[in-house]
């Protein structure tokens, strides 16, 4: 079936530096990838969706300058969390439309900011 | 918008005992209603899905219903297992908003031995 490889599944970085997140599909093209946030018990939170070749939508209140989407190729979108501060700790997780309607989602990564 | 409402938000049940968790969703041009079973740390999982030109579906233990006059579908776990425990959320979407899933608040599941 389709599966979305998310990497880091966890990271530890310090207030003020960047981190990166990606996703790759890997037996299939992902023309649209969905970025999540999701609190401690609490449900997913689209943040932006992705297609590839294009510019990110950006849900409202979502910070375009913070969030960085890149979306170049068909198997690859990665989420970059500039200057990052403790408030950004959460769970991040990426899901990629499939054929059919579906979503298949990514493992998580699991951010924390000291 | 789209609006999807799940209840119960906790749910515990004795091994063996069934479980029932229901969405409610406000848009009538819904059509594609998936269930996903999340464990702490992991990105949800798809466990069984419905459309909306179909009232049941059923996966041996995972059965889901829809109603689309009254705009609620169900997911019915029997023979609940201790390995069932975990967060379910319900979701609604439809190609009119690009496929884009409106997710339930979720229910977490507890399976006493």
């Amino acid at each position: 079936g389709a599966v979305v490889s998310q990497h880091p599944s966890w990271v530890i970085c310090k207030s003020g530096t960047s981190v990166k997140i990606e996703c790759r599909s890997l037996d299939f093209q992902a023309t649209t990838m969905f970025w999540y946030r999701q609190f401690p018990k609490q449900s997913l939170m689209l943040m932006a969706t992705s297609n590839e070749g294009s510019k990110a939508t950006y849900e409202q209140g979502v910070e375009k300058d913070k969030f960085l989407i890149n979306h170049a190729s068909l198997t690859l979108s990665t989420l970059t969390v500039t200057s990052a501060h403790p408030e950004d700790s959460s769970f991040y997780i990426c899901s990629a439309l499939i054929l059919g309607g579906g979503y298949t989602f990514g493992s998580g990564t699991r951010l924390t900011v000291v | 918008g789209e609006n999807v409402e799940q209840h119960p938000s906790t749910l515990s049940v004795q091994e063996g005992d069934s479980a029932v968790i229901k969405c409610t969703y406000s848009d009538s041009a819904s059509n594609y209603f998936p269930w996903y079973k999340q464990e702490l740390g992991k990105g949800p999982q798809l466990i069984i899905d419905i459309r909306s030109n179909v009232g049941e579906k059923k996966d041996q233990r995972i059965a889901v219903t829809l109603n689309k006059t009254a705009k609620h579908f169900s997911l019915h776990i029997t023979e609940t297992q201790p390995e069932d425990s975990a967060v379910y959320f319900c979701a609604a979407s439809n190609k009119n908003t690009g496929n884009q899933f409106y997710f339930g608040t979720g229910t977490s599941l507890t399976v006493i031995p």
